[in-house]
């Protein structure tokens, strides 16, 4: 069984500052893992993925995000804020096999960008 | 190459009706699975079709169902509409085998 646990449910931050946002997994195999992003009334944009190649993770918009097996964690980071990023950002765990494949999302982090 | 179409994009129904939300996956793709998203609730599985046979169902009612055809179109249907069921409902779609889903626009269901 997988789960996901977003550590944060509201995080705020000045523009210009850095943004870390928090995601701890549970999973009995090795996860692939996603951070998307959802803007007021819109779909999910996917931000970044980790399938078990480099552990640092680029995404788009200058996000990145590190896996640590060992913390099980997958925190997402941008060095500078921009108002732009005021999003709800979710941490996500896929999982594929012949038995089908589902996501399991953690609550969601709802980034606040203050001019 | 188009994306997840899904339609209708918004929808009002009145309690204890029912409703048919739609979801064609982007093309060559087999696997279709569908997720509630509620303010309370956040995001759930709802179940996951491939090659027309769900594989995985969610902790929902029996009200809600679904199918798939042959060319991979995913329909979703909610029986006897509650209050509740007000959600925006989003279909995802992967490769056999995928590491990555795709998401559609979602169709936002109201229920008044």
């Amino acid at each position: 069984a997988q789960s996901v646990t977003q550590l944060d449910s509201h995080v705020s931050v000045s523009e210009g500052t850095p943004v870390l946002l928090r995601c701890n997994y549970s999973s009995s195999y090795s996860p692939s893992l996603f951070w998307y992003v959802q803007h007021p009334n819109k779909g999910l944009q996917l931000l970044l993925k980790y399938t078990s190649a480099a552990t640092l993770v680029k995404g788009i918009n200058g996000f990145e995000a590190e896996f640590k097996k060992s913390e099980t964690s997958f925190h997402l980071t941008k060095p500078s804020a921009h108002m732009s990023d005021a999003a709800e950002y979710f941490c996500v765990v896929f999982w594929n096999n012949n038995a089908g494949n589902m996501l399991t999302f953690g609550g969601g982090t709802r980034l606040m960008v203050k001019p | 190459k188009a994306g997840v179409t899904q339609t209708p994009r918004y929808l009002i129904k009145t309690r204890g009706q029912q409703v048919t939300l739609s979801c064609s996956p982007i093309s060559g793709h087999r696997s279709v699975s569908w997720y509630q998203q509620t303010p309370g609730q956040g995001l759930q599985f709802l179940f996951e079709y491939f090659s027309e046979t769900q594989r995985n169902k969610g902790n929902f009612p029996g009200r809600f169902s679904g199918r798939q055809f042959s060319n991979s179109r995913s329909e979703m249907n909610v029986s006897t509409l509650e209050l509740g069921d007000s959600a925006l409902y989003l279909c995802a779609s992967s490769l056999p085998g995928a590491t990555e889903a795709f998401f559609g626009q979602g169709t936002r269901l109201t229920v008044v």
